[in-house]
């Protein structure tokens, strides 16, 4: 099985504080990602990476940079946190770029922002 | 630009009766469709996708999708809901083509069975 691992499940940081998301999977995955969820909203992507130190910017990476300096590995940074980046942040991997691939996602890191 | 719509925002169905899960898409060429389950305060978990072939996809924990091009549609279905069912679900398309083609997803439907 799959298995992708975000570290931290639920945070509370100040506004204006770094932030840093992590997550691990463990399946030799090319392809990694980190979304943004929202009600109403559903999934919105930040941020993709299909190789190591290779990145490529989603549909809302203002406010967000990202990591990738091992394979297996995949930060998500908040340089400086404000109120309305307060939501569910979801890690996910898929095998290749291939389209048919499944992507497969972690169990979600919960920020809040005050 | 591909989209997905999932016109239901709840679904309400009492347990042992079937459900349907609606999802619409639109795409500029062939599509890879897929569903995908959210229970509280968890991440996403693959239940099926449609590739090529058959165009009724099984899945897992009993679910089951049909792809119906004419229409645009892949609803997802199950013979007889549990409780356990409950939760929220994800419709999600990708345009098959070469290179990177992004995941879009519908904004979830939430399905509630009743005891």
């Amino acid at each position: 099985d799959v298995k992708v691992t975000q570290s931290s499940r639920y945070l509370v940081k100040r506004t204006g504080e770094k932030v840093f998301l992590e997550c691990v999977q463990d399946m030799d995955h090319e392809n990694m990602f980190w979304y943004r969820q929202d009600p109403g909203l559903g999934l919105r992507l930040i941020y993709f990476s299909y190789d190591v130190k290779m990145k490529e910017k989603g549909d809302i990476p203002e406010g967000y940079s990202v990591s990738r300096e091992k394979k297996e590995r995949f930060s998500l940074i908040l340089e400086s946190a404000s109120t309305n980046q307060t939501s569910m942040y979801l890690c996910a991997s898929s095998l290749t770029q291939a389209s048919g691939n499944t992507i497969y996602f972690g169990e979600g890191s919960w920020l809040t922002v005050v | 630009a591909q989209s997905v719509a999932q016109p239901e925002d709840q679904v309400n169905v009492a347990e042992g009766n079937p459900l349907t899960v609606k999802c619409t898409y639109s795409v500029s060429g062939n599509p890879y469709l897929f569903w995908y389950v959210q229970y509280p305060n968890r991440g996403l978990q693959f239940l099926l996708k449609y590739i090529t072939g058959d165009n009724l996809v099984k899945g897992s924990y009993g679910f089951e999708a049909e792809f119906n091009k004419s229409q645009t549609s892949f609803h997802l279905k199950k013979p007889s809901a549990l409780v356990s069912d409950s939760a929220l679900y994800f419709c999600a398309v990708r345009e098959r083509n070469t290179g990177f083609q992004k995941l879009v997803f519908g904004t979830g439907t939430r399905l509630l069975v009743s005891p």
